[in-house]
Parts: structure tokens; sequence; C-alpha cells
């Protein structure tokens, strides 16, 4: 079965506000997480990554936070745009090889 | 700097037919690995080779192959297509295998 898993598979925002798409994890073991963003016909863009050492990990515009004792991640999007309508990835990756979760669609409302 | 680039962009095939599709990685990378992602679904692993040796395999048939070349492209090949290998197939690069860049993909239609 899956090794990460999305907690809603859309999510409707309004521009401006802040997004926040949630992930679980299965496995305690599990030490480097990647978020990407797939546009429609595109391939996945990396959009930030964490280790297992680290809680938190900020980037432009975006926050990762990792909750090791409930196997948790989430990605924070701040002052969403029109531009931030996509489909969001968490991906474990153990051994080199990513997982996938099945994707949150983020539609920005204007 | 160029990113990571697949060919060809589309393909049409029919079931029984054989298919290789193309990945040049970014420049520097030493790593491939191939995906395929099926429409509503996340990617899912078919390979990694690191300095041109397989170092790792997904749950796919034999009827799956690929290789990694000195300039660090790759290939990847499925004979006797099936109407499920219809999916868009995604490269991604990496120095060592960690950090994965992926490319636009193919888009494979099987009829």
């Amino acid at each position: 079965g899956e090794s990460v898993g999305l907690h809603l598979p859309t999510l409707s925002v309004q521009e401006g506000d802040n997004s926040i798409i949630n992930c679980a994890y299965s496995n305690s073991a599990s030490d480097y997480f990647i978020w990407y963003k797939q546009e429609s016909g595109k391939g996945p863009q990396f959009i930030i990554d964490i280790r297992s050492n680290m809680d938190k990990r900020q980037g432009q515009r975006v926050t990762v936070l990792l909750n090791k004792t409930v196997k948790h991640l989430s990605l924070q999007i701040a002052a969403t745009q029109p531009g931030d309508s996509a489909v969001y990835f968490c991906a474990e990756n153990r051994a080199y090889k990513l997982s996938f979760g099945a994707g949150t669609t983020v539609t920005v409302r204007a | 700097d160029a990113g990571v680039t697949q060919s060809p962009t589309h393909l049409i095939k029919t079931r029984g037919q054989q298919v290789t599709l193309r990945c040049s990685p970014i420049s520097g990378h030493k790593s491939v690995s191939w995906y395929q992602q099926v429409l509503g679904q996340g990617p899912q692993f078919i390979f990694q080779y690191y300095e041109k040796e397989e170092r790792g395999r997904g749950n796919f048939p034999d009827r799956f192959s690929a290789r990694q070349f000195p300039n660090y492209s790759s290939e990847l090949n499925v004979n006797a297509l099936l109407l499920g290998d219809s999916a868009l197939y995604l490269c991604a690069s990496s120095y060592r295998g960690e950090t994965q860049y992926f490319g636009p993909g193919t888009r494979l239609l099987v009829l």
C-alpha cells in the first residue's frame, strides 16, 4: 500500500489567503520528504524538501512542517496566487525511490 | 541551465508494439529514474540508474527495461504494449538519487 497519503483530494482557496496541504506517512523510519507541484500537462516541479532532523523549513512563500510524532507533514503556501493552482504531491524518498501519495488539487478562486 | 529533457513528447502505439522513450538529465547529474503516472494518480517508480548501473526496480513486469549511457542519458523500453500501459512516463534526474527533478514527460497512448 501507499507509504504516504494526502488528507484531502481537493482544496479551494481564495486568492490572497494561505493554503495548507496535509500529508501523512506510515513508516517511522522515513527520513526525507519532498513536495512537488504538478500543473496540467507538465511534469512534477520540485517545491521544497525536508529531512527528519528538521521540524520546519521555509522557502519563497512556502513552509513545510514535519511532525514525526504523528507522522504528518504539511505544506503551507502564503498569499496564494492563481499560478498556485495545480496538483500537489508529497513524496517520500527511501533508498532513492520516491513514493507518492495521490495528490491534492488546489484551485485558487479570484 | 537546461532542465531534464524527454523525447518524444507524445506517442501513439497499438497493442503488441514496442516503444522506446528517451531522457537527458540535468548536466552534472549521474542518476536517472523513471516513473509511470496514470491519470489521476501519483507517479509510480519503475527504475533508477546510477553511474550506468540499475540501482532499483519497481513492481513492473519484465516487459519494461531501461539502460543508462556513458553520457548519463537513459532509455526506457516497453515491449508487447498493453492498453494499460497508456500513461505519462516521467524521467527524473538527480546527482546521486536523492533530490529528484522531473522532466516534462512523454505521454503514451496505446490503442
